[in-house]
């Protein structure tokens, strides 16, 4: 069956650190893969996405590549703010014939420290 | 500006009373979906619906009764049955294929 594991948080980074949040698949078919944003007490906003292996989506600064041969979906940006303090969600759709298609991760909790 | 509308926002609960939950959406989406999340968690599915007159359970629908009349709208009640009800809830629609889900702002319920 199709599932998204990602990484445990939350992390903690101090202002223009680097991030990574982990994001790992399993899927059926050929997915797209997504990032969703989430700040306290709003919905999930798109970030960005990649819809086949070897795109790179990107948005703000934060970039993800399609890794099809390790099933990964990895979150980076070079150096983080105070504002991107938030929630972060990596998803996936892969639409079967009948079903949901849509999955997502537990979450992974950013706090940025001036 | 096409949206999810979500309401309302903030919504209290007496003990043995259902309680709806608004989403209405102006993208022509033809699927949509209600979430629940509980602090500090990830999304659980509640229902889902791909088009009008349709809808499948999710993963934790019992408690939870929806409805799709119109292609716009998808209503979630919340009812008696629903012994923890305290959560965040989200709604979101989406097209067919390998589309992002757009999300509402939310409608936060809480026990009276």
């Amino acid at each position: 069956g199709n599932s998204v594991t990602q990484m445990e948080g939350p992390v903690t980074l101090s202002e223009e650190a680097f991030l990574t949040i982990n994001c790992t698949y399993t899927a059926t078919g050929y997915p797209s893969l997504f990032w969703y944003v989430q700040y306290p007490g709003e919905g999930l906003q798109l970030l960005l996405k990649a819809t086949k292996a070897d795109d790179k989506g990107s948005n703000k600064g934060f970039e993800a590549t399609y890794r099809k041969e390790t099933t990964s979906f990895h979150l980076e940006k070079g150096s983080v703010q105070v504002s991107d303090s938030a929630v972060y969600f990596c998803a996936l759709s892969d639409p079967p014939n009948t079903g949901n298609q849509f999955y997502f991760g537990t979450g992974t909790s950013l706090t940025v420290i001036p | 500006d096409g949206g999810i509308t979500q309401s309302p926002k903030y919504l209290f609960r007496k003990e043995g009373q259902n309680v709806t939950l608004s989403c209405e959406q102006n993208l022509n989406h033809d699927a949509m979906y209600w979430y629940r999340q509980d602090p500090g968690q990830g999304l659980r599915l509640i229902y889902y619906s791909q088009i009008v007159n349709d809808f499948q359970k999710g993963d934790i629908a019992e408690g939870y009764s929806v409805s799709r009349e119109k292609k716009e709208s998808f209503p979630l009640t919340v009812t008696s049955a629903q012994k923890n009800p305290t959560a965040f809830y989200l709604c979101a629609s989406s097209i067919r294929g390998l589309q992002p889900q757009h999300f509402g702002d939310g409608t936060r319920l809480s026990i009276l």
